[in-house]
């Protein structure tokens, strides 16, 4: 959808290091939603934002909400293979589909042990 | 419990055959979502239902596509007759609110070939 863009489409990380995946709404959010999928695999739940300036953990997966709740960064410390997967963000909007996942395209991560 | 189950995990079939795809939510949960997921297009929202009524059927792309949710345990989504751009994975998902703190649950999906 054109009102949740992920960056980068894809990510090749020598494991142990750093990274950051960013998701950009063109509207005001409700709630942001980060999924990860394998693949040939549905998408498992790692957290929810739903308040500016909120910040979660999931193991060494930390997520952002900025205070203006227009953007997300999920950030991996010290990668591990175990790491690789897509990433999607989903938004949650006011309004008559409140609640209504929209996915953003999502962002291939890939761990290079 | 065992989550949001999916049949089949894949399916081929020819061009103009009738597809169903069938769906269990988590016991409880009261809303129940289809979503389809392409390279181009991503995941996208075709229809989702609210205590086994549908509410939202706008992304279902054409009339080809059907959805029903006879009881609390069980959906299908139907397409008929089946076309090559139809290919993709179909997830259901299913969830206790819309918009709450634990977001939906997925099945494993269904990939769909049609040929």
């Amino acid at each position: 959808s054109q009102e949740l863009e992920q960056s980068p489409q894809s990510l090749i990380v020598q494991e142990g290091k750093n990274l950051t995946i960013n998701c950009t709404s063109s509207k005001t959010l409700y709630g942001l939603y980060w999924y990860k999928q394998k693949y040939g695999e549905g998408l498992i739940f790692l957290m929810m934002l739903q308040k500016g300036g909120e910040e979660k953990s999931h193991e060494k997966i930390t997520a952002k909400l900025d205070e203006k709740k227009q953007q997300s960064s999920l950030h991996i410390t010290a990668s591990q293979p175990s790491h690789a997967g897509i990433y999607l963000c989903g938004a949650a909007y006011y309004g008559g589909s409140q609640g209504n996942l929209i996915f953003g395209k999502g962002t291939k991560l890939s761990v290079k042990p | 419990d065992a989550g949001v189950i999916q049949s089949p995990r894949h399916e081929v079939t020819e061009m103009g055959q009738e597809v169903t795809l069938r769906c269990k939510p988590i016991s409880g949960h009261d809303y129940l979502f289809w979503y389809r997921q392409t390279m181009m297009r991503g995941l996208e929202l075709l229809i989702y239902f609210n205590n086994n009524v549908p509410i939202d059927d706008s992304g279902m792309p054409e009339d080809r596509f059907s959805a029903k949710m006879p009881n609390a345990s069980f959906s299908t989504l139907k397409i008929q007759p089946s076309e090559p751009r139809d290919s993709a994975v179909y997830f259901c998902a299913s969830s206790l609110f819309r918009g709450g703190l634990d977001g939906y649950t997925f099945g494993s999906g269904t990939r769909l070939t049609v040929v």
